[in-house]
């Protein structure tokens, strides 16, 4: 059982919109900046999103994040195949002293 | 270009250690928060343990508290994982990463007998 909560699973055509959401507490998201990471099978993660709502150079703008009160959301725009992956949002947490993952979200683009 | 590049995975019996070494370059190491974040086999990430920049503070994660000692060398680069009394539940792909996002590709530790 994840300290963060995301749903197993989320769907969407082409070309449309998917919202992700990470649901946590007063202690970590409450608390701390969020991060999103992209992981494509068999491959390493990738940073998508930091600081809550900020993209690395690379990352197109159809991703971007958010947060509110304990609750962050990670919405992809203009969905493309090459989108179907495993999402997963990260903090800290205060009251664990523990780093916290979601139990990840598969994407899967129709 | 920043590079993380973990070795020393490999297949221990339980009850047996094993060190994971992450080299870096490409950034000024010394400046970053190191983690460490295992994936088991079909299953999610989970975050194994932090150390500050300067090695003053370190946390782990309960699974591992006790077990697994975090360690490392700004001389060098190289950010270390000590693992002591390993158990199968700890076979996964173990990956470096940095505060800022970095993650280097991974090193498999399998615990089986």
């Amino acid at each position: 059982q994840s300290v963060l909560t995301q749903p197993p699973s989320v769907s969407a055509a082409p070309g449309q919109k998917v919202t992700i959401s990470c649901s946590g507490s007063g202690s970590n998201i409450g608390k701390n900046y969020v991060s999103w990471h992209q992981q494509f099978p068999g491959t390493a993660p990738k940073l998508l999103i930091y600081e809550n709502n900020k993209r690395p150079s690379g990352i197109p703008d159809r991703f971007s994040g958010s947060k509110s009160g304990t609750s962050a959301t990670l919405d992809i725009t203009g969905l493309q195949i090459g989108d179907e992956a495993d999402y997963y949002c990260v903090t800290w947490d205060s009251s664990l002293t523990a780093g916290v993952f979601g139990g990840g979200t598969k994407l899967t683009v129709l | 270009q920043v590079q993380l590049v973990e070795s020393g995975g490999g297949v221990v019996q339980p009850g047996t250690s094993l060190r994971l070494s992450c080299a870096a370059s490409g950034f000024t190491f010394s400046n970053y928060n190191m983690h460490w974040v295992r994936q088991a086999p079909g299953k999610g990430l989970e975050w194994v343990s932090v150390i500050s920049s300067d090695e003053s503070n370190k946390y782990y994660a309960d699974s591992v508290k006790g077990r697994f000692t975090l360690s490392r060398d700004n001389s060098m680069n190289i950010l270390y994982l000590q693992m002591n009394s390993l158990r199968p539940e700890d076979t996964a792909m173990y990956y470096c990463a940095t505060d800022r996002g970095d993650w280097g590709q991974g090193t498999l530790v399998t615990v089986a007998s």
